[in-house]
């Protein structure tokens, strides 16, 4: 069974860089026609897709995030990361790795999520 | 490109909830449901439109019709009282969200 785990810092600074790191267990993140994906969740409000990562590295970027949204893989450590920049308040929520059934086909596996607070 | 929900939908338990999404790919692109409770991560409950994903009860269930899909909960429990979102890419494949809907148990 997949098993993926969010970590990086819970608060971050205006202007800062958000950077957070998925692991991934329970099978390789380099196999397979997988999406792996960051999704967030704003406090009282909706989901919105991030950008995922396939074929071990080939990026797709959600259009109003792109111009600050990097992701990349770790392959020797089955991990993939987000970076965000410049971030404001705005991008205070709870962020989610996930990864589809195959094929782009729905996010199956989630990890438990990790609040990002971005305050002074 | 966005996906319209309805922010809420009541039901008494035993009575069927139906949630409605919809967007002008969905002709083209496959719809997926989520359920969320809170403080917890999403759960896909349904897929490629009408597939059930297994541990999914089969009170759930979706379907589809032009530029809208369609979940289906048959005799609602209590426990089915969460936020339900769909979701589906544009023709771009951008991964495309609803609003979500907060389904009440009354």
């Amino acid at each position: 069974q997949v098993q993926l785990q969010e970590s990086g810092p819970g608060l971050v600074e205006p202007s800062q860089t958000l950077s957070l790191t998925c692991t991934v267990s329970g099978g390789s993140i380099s196999s397979g026609s997988y999406y792996w994906s960051w999704i967030r969740h704003h406090p009282g409000k909706g989901l919105e897709w991030i950008g995922y990562m396939y074929n071990s590295g080939s990026t797709y970027y959600n259009p109003s995030l792109k111009s600050r949204v990097i992701i990349s893989v770790d392959t020797s450590k089955n991990q993939f990361s987000l970076k965000l920049s410049s971030v404001t308040a705005a991008d205070t929520a709870v962020y989610y790795c996930a990864r589809d059934l195959g094929d782009n086909s729905g996010y199956y596996f989630w990890g438990q999520g990790t609040l990002v607070t971005v305050s002074s | 490109y966005e996906l319209t929900q309805p922010p809420s939908v009541s039901v008494s338990p035993g009575q069927t909830a139906r949630i409605t999404c919809s967007g002008d790919a969905l002709p083209k692109k496959y719809g997926y449901w989520y359920q969320q409770k809170p403080g917890q991560a999403p759960v896909l409950v349904i897929y490629k439109d009408n597939e059930r994903p297994s541990g999914i009860p089969e009170r759930f269930s979706g379907s589809s019709s032009g530029t809208t899909v369609t979940l289906t909960i048959s005799g609602v429990q209590a426990e089915d009282e969460a936020d339900y979102y769909c979701q589906s890419a544009d023709t771009s494949a951008h991964v495309v969200f609803g609003g979500g809907t907060k389904l009440t148990v009354l």
